[in-house]
């Protein structure tokens, strides 16, 4: 089944615990992208990947990194965790990034930083 | 600054009922999708159009991209469709697309 997968979906950490989430993709897409969603504020782009090794900021992108060594992968690292990290977050991806294209969404990650 | 407005926010309606949900952005676009959020949280992409009007079952959506507007309307709407529905234009630059988002209509549809 083509979809993308999220691990953990829930996970309830400590300030300044690194944390990864996973993200993956079995449809072969070019383009993955990570979103956070706030009550209020709607969904917010935090970076996008156009390829393997090509990534870029996107509109929230402080206190997170990224990697994307292999095409399927887009894991989101919180080095140092806080509070205002606190959201429910979707990792998507599409076909192409170069061109207007749908997008698929993974089930979401909520994240509690205490 | 919003770059996209959605109207309304909240939306009860009984079922049957035709629904409209406006969408009005300020930036240019090279095409703009409507989501759906279902109360479990996923989300699923429902259109994605660049000029005139897609239709998907009970769904259809227009855009007109000289006045920055879109709608989505649901015919005979049922309580299945109650969930949040997201607008969101994008546009590709030299590093690809970039996406706005709406903050959302809820939609509640009473039997």
């Amino acid at each position: 089944e083509a979809q993308v997968t999220q691990n953990p979906r829930y996970l309830i950490t400590v300030t300044g615990k690194k944390l990864t989430v996973t993200c993956s993709q079995n449809m072969n897409h070019e383009y993955m992208s990570w979103y956070r969603q706030d009550p209020g504020l709607g969904l917010r782009q935090i970076y996008y990947s156009m390829n393997v090794e090509v990534t870029d900021k996107g509109d929230v992108p402080e206190g997170y990194k990224v990697s994307r060594k292999e095409k399927r992968n887009f894991p989101l690292i919180l080095e140092s965790p806080s509070p205002n990290q606190t959201s429910l977050y979707f990792c998507a991806s599409s076909l192409y990034g170069r061109f207007p294209d749908t997008q698929y969404f993974g089930p979401g990650t909520r994240l509690t930083v205490l | 600054k919003n770059e996209v407005e959605q109207s309304p926010q909240n939306l009860t309606a009984q079922e049957g009922e035709f629904i409209t949900i406006n969408c009005s952005y300020s930036v240019g676009i090279s095409a703009l999708h409507w989501l759906q959020q279902h109360p479990g949280g996923g989300i699923v992409s429902l259109f994605m159009l660049s000029s005139g009007k897609k239709k998907h079952g009970r769904l259809i959506a227009t855009i007109n991209i000289q006045e920055k507007h879109s709608s989505l309307h649901i015919t005979a709407s049922h309580p299945r469709d109650s969930a949040v529905y997201i607008c969101a234009p994008s546009s590709v630059g030299n590093t690809g697309n970039q996406f706005y988002f709406g903050t959302g209509t809820s939609l509640t549809v009473i039997p």
